[in-house]
């Protein structure tokens, strides 16, 4: 059972342009979502979080937003640059004591960036 | 701030053997968190340990199993080791496992093989 779901396994971009990577969760009880970039034989890396109660989250070149009615959120990269070449996940989060540590990922897009 | 630490990196076992991974997480990290990675699966969450108890656990067989030390560093191991056992394994530490407190930061993994 897939809950949080990435249905393109890969993107690609021209550099200073955006990136717009999607996920989809079907657990309306996710009440916490984080987007992590890993690169190859290194581990995820924390890039940008947003709480069920928020729609957007900024931070620098990064958006998130959530359409908690679609149980749909986007990551949005303006402008993408070769570096931003990676593994992008989708996760997320229970609220409470029942889901300490525990974080439910997606299967990932590889984004590229041509310069 | 040293980063969390797996090690080994790489190892190679056969089937039926057993095999132990440690992980040292970020100073000050209580919560650590065991995720195995596959290229059929993705990111599944084995179990997370927090001030020496197992607080979380995923649908894994009770072949894989865990501790955690006074210090926090945590240890995972897995008995009678099966060619499907073959994957990264991710070692992710926060503050208290509550990813709306603390995102996870990860280890760079150890790649288990199983010939």
């Amino acid at each position: 059972d897939q809950q949080v779901k990435q249905n393109s396994p890969s993107l690609s971009v021209q550099e200073g342009r955006i990136s717009i990577l999607n996920c989809d969760y079907t657990n309306s009880m996710f009440d916490y979502f984080l987007w992590y970039k890993k690169y190859p034989a290194e581990g995820p890396t924390f890039l940008i979080s947003i709480s069920s109660i928020k729609d957007k989250n900024e931070d620098g070149r990064f958006t998130v937003f959530l359409n908690k009615s679609a149980k749909h959120l986007s990551l949005h990269i303006v402008p993408s640059q070769p570096g931003d070449s990676a593994v992008y996940f989708c996760a997320a989060s229970l609220a409470g004591g029942t889901s300490y540590g525990k974080l439910t990922f997606g299967q990932g897009t590889i984004l590229t960036v041509h310069p | 701030k040293a980063g969390v630490t797996q090690t080994p990196r790489y190892l190679i076992k056969t089937r039926g053997q057993q095999v132990t991974l440690s992980c040292s997480p970020i100073s000050g990290h209580r919560s650590v968190s065991w995720y195995q990675q596959t290229p059929g699966q993705g990111l599944q969450f084995l179990f997370e340990y927090f001030s020496e108890t197992q607080r979380n656990k995923g649908n894994f067989p009770g072949r894989f199993s865990g501790r955690q030390f006074s210090n926090s560093r945590s240890e995972m191991n897995v008995s009678t080791l099966e060619l499907g056992d073959s994957a990264l394994y991710l070692c992710a530490s926060s503050l208290d496992g509550d990813a709306f407190n603390q995102p996870q930061h990860f280890g760079d993994g150890t790649r288990l093989s199983i010939l």
